[in-house]
């Protein structure tokens, strides 16, 4: 099993631009998540699916947009990018609706917009 | 709201001595807290869980406290080795769907 994907690892963009950032797992997780992570500010949540066919904002949505393709695909979507988008975005998943939700994580993707 | 306090600066440990994270919360009453280890240039790695009626958890050489009273956990690593230099996150939740809150880590080095 690969776990959970991510794809790119780097990518770089100019202000405005648009992208999307792919995540997959394959351990049929229900839950799935998209994380940022900032030196000084730790991991913070962006949005977040519950299950196939839901999507919630977590603690900083602005800016982005997701897709739940399926219960594997959780997409990230960057509109017009700014430079405050910098960042390592992890994509996890979980059991949930388990006890505690452990999450799993990919190995990320580092976002520099110039 | 919600506050979650690791140690800001890096703990360095000599070889073979136990280290020990702290994980402090505030304005929440978690029913679990979870300890994740992150390795750079990697994604975070679940390690354990504790509930809030456990004072205790080991998994070989980790020991994880919970003090609901004090609002504190406390991660140890005993006999240390180089290998365990990592950033260690904390993460109390309340169980459900909705993501967890991080604190921002604390990097161990452990010293040969």
């Amino acid at each position: 099993n690969a776990g959970v994907t991510q794809t790119p690892k780097f990518q770089v963009l100019k202000t405005g631009q648009s992208m999307t950032l792919q995540c997959a797992q394959d351990m049929n997780h229900n839950s799935m998540y998209w994380y940022r992570q900032d030196p000084g500010m730790g991991l913070r949540l962006i949005y977040y699916s519950a299950s196939e066919g839901t999507t919630d904002k977590g603690e900083v949505p602005n800016g982005y947009n997701v897709s739940r393709l399926n219960k594997r695909e959780f997409s990230l979507r960057l509109e017009s990018a700014a430079p405050s988008q910098t960042s390592v975005y992890f994509c996890a998943s979980s059991e949930y609706p388990t006890e505690y939700n452990e999450q799993f994580f990919g190995p990320g993707t580092r976002l520099t917009v110039l | 709201s919600q506050k979650i306090e690791q140690n800001s600066e890096a703990l360095n440990i000599q070889e073979g001595k136990t280290a020990t994270l702290t994980c402090n919360y505030t304005n929440y009453s978690p029913a679990y807290l979870q300890w994740y280890r992150q390795d750079p240039g990697r994604g975070p790695v679940f390690l354990l869980l504790i509930r809030e009626n456990e004072k205790e958890k080991r998994k070989e050489r980790l020991k994880v406290t919970f003090d609901t009273t004090l609002k504190q956990s406390l991660f140890h690593i005993t006999a240390s080795q180089p290998a365990d230099s990592a950033t260690y996150l904390c993460a109390p939740s309340r169980g459900g769907a909705d993501g967890l809150t991080f604190g921002k880590g604390t990097h161990l080095i452990i010293q040969p």
